[in-house]
């Protein structure tokens, strides 16, 4: 059973196109986050959701809309794509403590590739 | 500003020596620091959390140190093998109010049997 699982793996488009990718998680896990991994393999935030609720938005453009109908899905929706939004975009969850973070369950990537 | 910083070249040995990766950071004052290992085409996968008040921490082959005054943090595999080829990310807490992972660029370590 995938622990947190993402779809697609693999999304080729072109420049201008509104694109969506789809993340879920099994672990009955609380806080789900969207990294953006670079073609220099930077690893970086972009949003977390606690239960739904947006916690942290990393100065993302506006094109770039996270949406989570429940605590196991976190979706992100990309408007208007542009070049520089190729990367591989990884979707986590991580269990919600009230102290230090704890270890973060990644999904597999989404290769997006903006032509 | 803040930084994480890792070996950017990859780091190559042999196989059964032990590999020893780096991570230094700045202006970060992180209650703990964990390391993740990444393969091709994959998500990171958590490895080990080593807390302030822990000098060193290990688990079957693998050891983290970590010292604040020096703000470093070691990560060892003795008796290294081929199947540990990869790359090794380092993450710590950011200083946010919220709690928020905020990883190194890594350091990609080949073992050659």
């Amino acid at each position: 059973d995938t622990a947190v699982s993402q779809t697609p793996k693999y999304l080729v488009t072109q420049m201008g196109n509104d694109k969506s990718i789809k993340c879920e998680q099994n672990l009955g896990h609380d806080t789900m986050y969207w990294y953006k991994q670079d073609s220099k393999k930077f690893l970086k935030i972009m949003f977390s959701y606690n239960n739904k609720e947006l916690i942290i938005n990393e100065t993302v453009p506006n094109r770039f809309s996270p949406k989570s109908p429940d605590k196991a899905h976190l979706n992100l929706h990309i408007n208007s794509l542009e070049l520089g939004d190729s990367a591989v975009y990884f979707c986590a969850s991580s269990p919600l403590t009230t102290g230090p973070r704890e270890k973060l369950f990644f999904g597999s990537g989404t290769q997006l590739s903006v032509l | 500003s803040q930084k994480i910083e890792q070996n950017s070249e990859a780091l190559n040995i042999q196989e059964g020596k032990t590999a020893t990766l780096t991570c230094n950071y700045t202006n970060y004052s992180p209650a703990y620091l964990q390391w993740y290992r990444q393969d091709p085409g994959r998500g990171p996968v958590f490895l080990l959390l080593i807390r302030e008040n822990e000098k060193e921490k290990r688990k079957e082959r693998l050891k983290v140190t970590f010292d604040t005054t020096l703000k470093q943090s070691l990560f060892h595999i003795t008796a290294s093998q081929p199947a540990d080829s990869a790359t090794y990310l380092c993450a710590l807490e950011g200083n946010t109010g919220f709690q928020k992972l905020v990883f190194g660029t890594g350091t990609r370590l080949l073992v050659s049997p």
